[in-house]
């Protein structure tokens, strides 16, 4: 089956620095990919939609000028954390999307811990 | 928010019982899908249901939908230890934007050996 992979799938890092996280589709072309956040014990909550070759849609009250999406191709998208804080610490999670699917095809995540 | 209810939060049978977890929605869909995840890692897809009908069965999982109520209900059947997880319900409740999803709040299961 399809296959998202992401990484790293942990990091830690001091404040004010800047963390990317990748999400690569494996053996499909992901016309459009999704971005999660999600706290302790708590559901999935959409940060930003993108889709290949153009800018991402923001969710309201994500910072789009924080969290950097760069969908640049058909098999990668990319999430940069700029200027990461405490607060920004969480688990984030990339979709990606096959044209004519109906499922998304999920990536195993990323631990963010902001010292 | 529009974010979906679930319920049970958390649930703990033995082995062997089932479960069953329930979702509830707020905005008309396309389908409803279920995901598992295990701690501290992505989703995995378990089942989708359609609008237009009404249950669904995949091995030991059976999906019900009932868009009258805007509920879903998710059993498992027969539940073993490697069944613990969070389960959450999905919706494409964005108006229409299929794989844009609303992620339920999530159903703790833990089935003890």
């Amino acid at each position: 089956g399809a296959v998202v992979s992401q990484h790293p799938s942990r990091v830690i890092c001091k404040s004010g620095t800047s963390v990317k996280i990748e999400c690569r589709s494996l053996d499909f072309q992901a016309t459009t990919m999704f971005w999660y956040r999600q706290f302790p014990k708590q559901s999935l909550m959409l940060m930003a939609t993108s889709n290949e070759g153009s800018k991402a849609t923001y969710e309201q009250g994500v910072e789009k000028d924080k969290f950097l999406i760069n969908h640049a191709s058909l098999t990668l998208s990319t999430l940069t954390v700029t200027s990461a804080h405490p607060e920004d610490s969480s688990f984030y999670i990339c979709s990606g999307e096959q044209a004519n699917y109906e499922k998304l095809f999920f990536g195993s995540g990323t631990q963010l811990s902001v010292l | 928010s529009q974010q979906g209810e679930e319920d049970p939060q958390a649930l703990s049978i033995q082995e062997g019982e089932n479960a069953t977890m329930n979702c509830s929605y707020k905005t008309s869909i396309n389908n409803l899908q279920w995901y598992r995840q295990n701690s501290g890692r992505g989703l995995v897809h378990l089942i989708l249901i359609r609008s237009n009908e009404r249950e669904k069965h995949s091995g030991r999982l059976r999906v019900t939908l009932d868009t009258s109520k805007k509920s879903s209900s998710l059993l498992i059947t027969a539940s073993r230890a490697a069944d613990t997880a969070s389960y959450f319900c999905a919706t494409d409740g964005y108006g229409g934007a299929t794989n844009k999803l609303i992620f339920g709040t999530g159903t703790l299961l833990a089935v003890q050996p």
